[in-house]
């Protein structure tokens, strides 16, 4: 198996503009999360979902953050209007049962200038 | 509020010494994970622990259920083993807690 895959792996952007990660999980896993890594608050939940449904959004930071999640093998993470203070890594990782190890993609380096 | 700390933040040893990294939690929970993110920013899941110990090559990780701690073991180590050591509680839910991480480096 690949793995989790996430694309873009860098992504630089302007403040204001309109930023898409995207991820597929690992075949089979029932359960996707996206992160966010800062060097200030080091690894944060943002959402997760089972089956496709977001299950807790509770640590998406604001409305300007939002995802997705189509089919059981893509999920985006959307931010408009970017800001600087979005600048992050951005990890999406998927398990296959509750509790479970979870296995995360590379990243994506996000910078708002 | 659910706590992890972990100790020491960061760590320097000479390669083949023996390394102890400390995590503790504050209220119950269903796993323990460990894991490992490398300078080049990958993260990879060690360890997932409910009880007792498990061991993985030069890897060791312990947890006391009574105590709330839980301790990541490096035998020999190696230059190799340099990375950022993330612990992580999970509860009945599939939310991952995080501690903020110890950084070890191991001089060859």
């Amino acid at each position: 198996d690949a793995g989790v895959i996430q694309s873009p792996r860098h992504e630089v952007t302007e403040m204001g503009q309109e930023v898409t990660l995207r991820c597929k999980p690992i075949s089979g896993h029932d359960y996707l999360f996206w992160y966010r890594q800062t060097m200030m608050r080091g690894l944060e939940l943002l959402i997760y979902f089972n089956n496709n449904v977001p299950i807790d959004d509770s640590g998406m930071p604001e409305d300007r953050f939002s995802a997705k999640m189509p089919n059981a093998s893509f999920s985006t993470l959307k931010i408009q209007p970017s800001e600087p203070r979005d600048s992050a890594v951005y990890f999406c990782a998927s398990s296959l049962s509750t509790g479970g190890t979870q296995y995360f993609g590379p990243g994506t380096r996000l910078t708002v200038l | 509020k659910n706590e992890v700390e972990q100790s020491p933040q960061n760590l320097t040893a000479q390669e083949g010494e023996f390394i102890t990294i400390n995590c503790s939690y504050s209220v119950g929970i269903s796993a323990l994970h460990w894991l490992q993110q490398h300078p080049g920013g990958g993260i990879v899941s060690l360890f997932m622990l409910s009880s007792g110990k498990k061991k993985h090559g030069r890897l060791i990780a312990t947890i006391n259920i009574q105590e709330k701690h839980s301790s990541l073991h490096i035998t020999a180590s190696h230059p190799r083993d340099s990375a950022v050591y993330i612990c992580a509680v999970s509860y009945t839910g599939n939310q991952f807690y995080f501690g903020t991480g110890t950084s070890l480096t191991v001089i060859p």
